[in-house]
């Protein structure tokens, strides 16, 4: 009930195309969705995130739509750039506790130009 | 811009030995975080501490695994046994105040090999 479930695993899009990634989570208790984008070798880099109030957040080229009821958020980017190749997690974090973040699986995302 | 700084970049110990991980968190950040991330999977959640206490902790940190913070700066994670399987990247996090509690920024990394 812990995990958070992210596909694909790996995407290539096309230099202005729509990246699209998914995840679904089980735990209601989750109540802090962020996104992390990270480089070969570097650490983990805090992209946008969302609060289950609301259904969409969007931060320039980045949106994250959010469906309570089915449990799923999605990261949306806009534009895609080959500059946005990267690996994207997604994570969760629960209410209470030590603000632990749970992440998924990671997506490897390739823009192609 | 403020960061999370990590010493050493890559570590590279023998089976065994006791190793120790050092971080700076961002200076006015009050809550600070282990992950590890094993070659190709996923980041994984090892403690999280706050006021000199652990707050949470994963069942990856068992008696092997350690956390202090031994100045006003510096948070350090310590192996004292390492295996084989503690090879990954470890990485330190860090967040404010309860505000922005939730917003963790994570440092470069450490590299640690074990052979």
């Amino acid at each position: 009930q812990q995990q958070v479930k992210q596909s694909p695993q790996s995407l290539i899009v096309q230099k202005g195309g729509i990246s699209i990634i998914n995840c679904a989570y089980e735990n209601t208790a989750f109540d802090y969705f962020p996104w992390y984008q990270q480089f070969p070798g570097k650490g983990p880099a805090l992209l946008i995130a969302i609060r289950p109030d609301v259904s969409e957040k969007k931060e320039g080229r980045f949106t994250i739509s959010f469906n309570k009821s089915a449990k799923q958020f999605s990261l949306h980017i806009m534009d895609s750039q080959p500059g946005d190749s990267a690996t994207y997690f997604c994570a969760a974090r629960k209410t209470g506790g030590g603000n632990k973040l749970t992440f998924g699986t990671g997506t490897q995302l390739k823009v192609e130009l | 811009e403020p960061e999370v700084t990590q010493t050493p970049s890559h570590q590279v110990t023998q089976m065994g030995q006791e190793v120790i991980l050092r971080c700076v968190p961002i200076s006015n950040h009050l809550y600070f975080y282990w992950y590890r991330q094993i070659l190709g999977q996923k980041v994984e959640f090892l403690v999280s501490f706050y006021n000199n206490e652990i707050s949470e902790k994963s069942e990856i940190f068992d008696d092997q695994f350690s956390v202090e913070r031994p100045d006003g700066s510096n948070f350090t994670l310590k192996i004292r046994s390492t295996k084989l399987e503690d090879s990954a990247m470890y990485f330190c996090a860090s967040s404010g105040l309860s505000g922005s509690k939730e917003t963790q920024y994570f440092g470069p990394g450490t590299r640690l090999l074990v052979l």
